[in-house]
């Protein structure tokens, strides 16, 4: 099987950077995603690395580290419409299908 | 620019009645997936259609039902309706299966009483 672990929730101040971890146990790993998923809207794609190191996309970047199965999604000069849900996704090779995490809450404050 | 489209947006069900859930998606993608999600978890996967005429099943796949009816639309069909089916339901699709970035419905809010 295959499992995934970030956090429940995350808090933080307009304009700070903050960093959210994804562990992750699979078997055939391809690559792994990160959705965000505003209160009752639909998830929207973020970034997706297959190999290891750092993508950037704007405010947001996303690491991978294949060999510790860890990847961790950062976002600078937070501003209040980041508060949001924000999913990492387990691509799994072969199945070409995606296991998604529970979740990770971010709370921006003023 | 439309993207994924699901309807309906909400409903109600008494158990053992049938319902589908429409999608439709019109940035010409070959795979469609559906997912359920419920309250602090993640997405699951129903079953998916990596191209026209081929479906397969997901992660949750019992009591559910699936057609591709075309390369545009997929529908999902819940044929006796149980309160543990009570969820979000989104429809998604990608260029081709497994590739990223899979486009999101904005999902359907299903209860059943």
């Amino acid at each position: 099987g295959q499992s995934l672990e970030q956090p429940s929730e995350v808090t933080a101040v307009e304009g700070a950077i903050v960093q959210i971890n994804c562990t992750y146990q699979t078997s055939g790993f391809y690559g792994l995603s990160w959705y965000q998923q505003h209160d009752g809207g639909a998830p929207t794609f973020l970034s997706y690395n297959a190999l290891d190191g750092l993508e950037e996309t704007g405010r947001f970047s996303s690491f991978l580290s294949r060999s510790d199965s860890y990847g961790y999604l950062l976002l600078q000069e937070l501003q209040m419409k980041d508060s949001a849900s924000y999913f990492c996704a387990v691509e799994k090779e072969g199945f070409q299908k995606l296991v998604f995490g529970t979740g990770t809450r971010l709370l921006v404050s003023p | 620019n439309a993207g994924v489209t699901q309807t309906p947006k909400f409903q109600v069900l008494k158990t053992g009645q049938s319902m589908t859930l429409q999608c439709a998606q019109d940035m010409n993608h070959n795979s469609m997936y559906w997912y359920r999600q419920d309250p602090g978890m993640g997405l699951r996967l129903i079953y998916y259609s990596a191209s026209e005429g081929t479906t397969d099943k997901g992660e949750v796949p019992n009591g559910y039902n699936v057609s591709r009816l075309n390369k545009r639309e997929f529908s999902l069909r819940l044929e006796s309706a149980a309160p543990s089916q009570t969820s979000v339901y989104f429809c998604a699709s990608s260029e081709e299966e497994g590739n990223q970035p899979q486009h999101f419905g904005d999902g359907t809010r299903l209860s059943i009483l």
